[in-house]
């Protein structure tokens, strides 16, 4: 068991230019999350994927922001036209099948700059 | 208007020195966990509490919720510089039972 891994872990980009970042599940988990965090904030709940499917979008993910998880395994979460507002650390976060979600693990996130 | 609020926000101590940090909130949880996070890394879930009244201990840290499910403390004995972190809380919300909410959290620096 290898942890949840992100991809790349720092990226440093240009106003209005668009970025993607990777995020590989535990293998076994079928739940997603991904979580945004900025500097003296915790973590704040973006988006869940069961399997395939995304069941929840929070109001924090404007529409320049888009996940996908198109097999089930592995997901990506790209940012069009950036803005520095979106400079921030960008968590993913997988679970088990749980009664209660089951417990969460993180990876290490990805560190976006936008100058 | 926060859910969870965390208190202190920054707290700096010397090794070997006892501490507590707090995580409030006017709403009942069913459940509450913490998370530790280290500069650059993302959190790692230390315990859940579950139970009103429950504590639960972890070697040098004792986490405690508060008997109406509204708070919790969590209680660090002779703290280590090993102990340095965002120490965060967070609960499912919006009725959900996979959305976590975080507090802010409190930033631990132990000096040795």
């Amino acid at each position: 068991d290898t942890g949840v891994s992100q991809n790349p872990r720092h990226k440093i980009t240009k106003r209005g230019q668009n970025v993607t970042f990777r995020c590989d599940p535990i293998s076994e988990h079928n739940r997603l999350y991904w979580y945004r965090q900025t500097l003296g904030q915790g973590p704040e709940f973006l988006t869940y994927f069961q399997n395939e499917a995304q069941l929840e979008k929070s109001r924090l993910l404007s529409d320049r922001f888009s996940a996908e998880r198109p097999k089930g395994s592995f997901s990506t979460l790209e940012i069009q036209r950036t803005e520095q507002g979106d400079s921030a650390m960008y968590l993913c976060a997988s679970s088990s099948r749980g009664t209660a979600g089951g417990t969460q693990y993180f990876g290490p996130g990805t560190r976006l700059l936008v100058l | 208007t926060q859910l969870l609020e965390q208190s202190p926000q920054f707290l700096s101590i010397q090794e070997g020195e006892n501490l507590t940090v707090y995580c409030n909130s006017s709403s009942v949880f069913s459940s509450l966990q913490w998370y530790r996070q280290e500069p650059g890394e993302g959190p790692v879930l230390l315990v859940t509490v579950v139970t009103g009244g429950e504590v639960k201990k972890l070697k040098r840290l004792t986490f405690q919720f508060g008997d109406a499910r509204k708070d919790s403390s969590l209680h660090i004995t002779a703290a280590q510089p090993g102990d340095t972190g965002l120490y965060l809380c967070a609960v499912n919300s919006g009725g959900s039972n996979y959305k976590l909410t975080f507090g802010k959290g409190t930033l631990l620096t132990v000096n040795p």
